[in-house]
């Protein structure tokens, strides 16, 4: 069936750090991928999103690209402030729809810290 | 435009009992998710409605079920309650499909 991995941290990173959260996948063709962020008290927000292979997706200072030949779509921030802690959640969308709608990871608790 | 919104935020209900939870989706959205988000198990599909038709399903008992109504507003309701069943359950709603699916903020399930 269709899986996402990512590290579920908590990841603790000094302001105007690098970030990297891995998420890698396992589905077959080519699903739509999705980042999505959960602050606190509150429902998830779409963060970014790409549909085919080597399409960059990018909104607020983060990037990921999707990779079909290592199945990863790495979420990358340049230089991260307070106010990006919060939860971020890497989701599939499988070739031809959602019969099981948008497959989750478990998740990764980021904090950043002043 | 005002986004989802989900009522009530918060529950508090004892085992056996049954409860309904409701999902104003964003106007002109047709399609309505519901998803169960537990520490365990992580975000969990439950079902999709689309123009008051169930479209799609996960892999939930029986006691989990919804509706839509024509004005594309939603309810679950969960009957029998298990202490399990206590979750964050998010209603996420679009135009049409998946790729951009708005969430509410979530209605906080106690079960005790």
């Amino acid at each position: 069936g269709n899986s996402v991995t990512q590290m579920e941290g908590p990841v603790t990173l000094s302001e105007e750090a690098f970030l990297t959260i891995n998420c890698t996948y396992t589905a077959t063709g080519y699903p739509s991928l999705f980042w999505y962020v959960q602050y606190p008290g509150e429902g998830l927000q779409l963060l970014l999103k790409a549909t085919k292979a080597d399409d960059k997706g990018s909104n607020k200072g983060f990037e990921a690209t999707y990779r079909k030949e290592t199945t990863s779509f790495h979420l990358e921030k340049g230089s991260v402030q307070v106010s990006d802690s919060a939860v971020y959640f890497c989701a599939l969308l499988p070739t031809g729809g959602g019969a099981d709608g948008l497959t989750f990871g478990k998740g990764t608790h980021l904090i950043i810290q002043p | 435009k005002a986004g989802v919104t989900q009522t009530p935020r918060y529950l508090i209900k004892t085992r056996g009992q049954q409860v309904t939870l409701s999902c104003s989706p964003i106007s002109g959205h047709r399609s309505v998710s519901w998803y169960q988000q537990t520490p365990g198990q992580g975000l969990q599909f439950l079902f999709e409605y689309f123009s008051e038709t169930q479209r799609n399903k996960g892999n939930f008992p029986g006691r989990f079920s919804g509706r839509q109504f024509s004005n594309s507003r939603s309810e679950m309701n969960v009957s029998t309650l298990e202490l399990g069943d206590s979750a964050l359950y998010l209603c996420a709603s679009s135009f049409q499909d998946y790729n951009e699916q708005f969430f509410g903020p979530g209605t906080r399930l106690t079960v005790l």
